[in-house]
Parts: C-alpha cells; sequence; structure tokens
C-alpha cells in the first residue's frame, strides 16, 4: 500500500513552459485534492476531485488546469508556467475528515 | 485571504515546555477542526482534531482546546521533544479544507 505518490519530485522550468505533475492514490479514495504551500501562507488549495469525471476550483485555481478519468489518478497541468508558480506541490487523498499528503513536489519557474 | 488565522508564526521552546499555537476563524460553517505536523521535506499528516461541540481533546502530550463562542481554537503541545520540532497547521472544514498560515516549532534540548 504505496498511500499517495508524486513524481517528479524536483522540476526546473522556464516561463512558458507546461507540464503535468503526476499523483495517484491506492487507497480508493474518491475525494482528492492538489494544494501549493508557499512560506508563511500555509497550503492554499488549487483543485479538488469527489469522484471520477468531477473536478472543481480551490483557492487559487488560475494557471492551473485538471482532470480525473480515474479513482486512482489526478494530474495537475500548468498550462504556461511563470515565476509565480515557484512553490512546493502536495496532492492529497482521503475522506472528509483525514487527508493523506503525498511527499510534495518541488517546482522553480525561472 | 486566509480563513484560519494563524498565531505565533514560529516559537522556540526547550525540552519539557509547554508549546502553545492558537487559530481563530470567521466562518460559522466550519464544523470539524483538525491540526496537521509537518516534518521537513514531507507531506502533512493529520495530528489530531476537534468538533466544535467539544471544548477540550486530548491524545496523548496533544491538546485541542476549543471555544466556539470565541471562534478560537488552540493546541497545547506538554512535555515537548526534540521530536516535535516540526511545522504544525491548523485547519477547518466546510465542504473543503482551510489551512492556516502554520507555526514552525523548535523544541531545545
Amino acid at each position: 500500500n504505496a498511500g499517495v505518490t508524486q513524481t517528479p519530485k524536483f522540476q526546473v522550468l522556464k516561463t512558458g513552459q507546461s507540464m503535468t505533475l503526476q499523483c495517484a492514490q491506492d487507497m480508493n479514495h474518491e475525494y482528492m485534492s492538489w494544494y501549493r504551500q508557499d512560506p508563511g501562507m500555509g497550503l492554499r488549495l488549487i483543485h479538488y476531485s469527489v469522484g471520477a469525471g468531477i473536478t472543481d476550483q480551490g483557492e487559487v485555481p488560475n494557471g492551473y488546469n485538471v482532470s480525473r478519468s480515474t479513482t486512482e489518478d489526478f494530474p495537475l497541468r500548468l498550462l504556461s508556467a511563470a515565476p509565480s508558480q515557484t512553490s512546493v506541490y502536495f496532492c492529497a487523498s482521503g475522506e472528509w475528515d483525514e487527508q493523506y499528503f503525498g511527499p510534495g513536489t518541488r517546482l522553480t519557474v525561472t | 485571504q486566509q480563513q484560519v488565522k494563524q498565531s505565533p508564526q514560529s516559537l522556540i521552546v526547550q525540552k519539557g515546555g509547554i508549546s502553545i499555537i492558537n487559530c481563530a476563524y470567521e466562518n460559522t460553517a466550519f464544523d470539524y477542526f483538525p491540526w496537521y505536523q509537518q516534518f521537513p521535506g514531507k507531506g502533512p499528516a493529520l495530528l489530531i482534531a476537534i468538533r466544535p461541540d467539544v471544548s477540550e481533546k486530548k491524545e496523548g502530550r496533544f491538546t485541542i482546546s476549543f471555544n466556539k463562542s470565541a471562534k478560537q481554537f488552540s493546541l497545547h503541545i506538554m512535555d515537548s521533544q526534540p521530536g516535535d520540532s516540526a511545522t504544525y497547521f491548523c485547519a477547518a472544514i466546510d465542504y473543503k479544507l482551510s489551512f492556516g498560515a502554520g507555526t514552525t516549532v523548535t523544541v531545545r534540548a
């Protein structure tokens, strides 16, 4: 039981490039979400999904896309990377009262 | 704008001392209040949580105190140990999880 896995662990992008952060879970959770963590700001919700085919925006969705074709996978797409998207990204899955977080992806946009 | 306000930003405590972290909220739709603990290089993990109809919950050395009328809640870490050094986030749930900004706790041996 791997829990929540994220790839890559580290990534450097140039401004304007696109990429996909991968997230997978093996706990059969319907609810999955993406957060970004920035110093002094805690974790802010980007997008979330309550099941396959259903996604919704969180607090800071601009510049990011998501899709949920299976229960297990919830990829996050950066359409055109900007320096403001430099952050640590966490994927989580769980029930309403407990979220299990992945190990994070540290993204730097130059 | 953060829906959950957390203080202090950081604190240093001696081994065996008490760490206290405070949080406040305005949204009365919040109906569950978890605390998450995060070690460097790791994702956050649930530490302890409380419902608003309970004034206090204790698990080992960790206690949540909850004041519904004041819309405030706090985490007390008793007998703090070096292994407690981490960042602590308070959070609140309505239909999604909203986090405070985090408190970095350093326990000096």
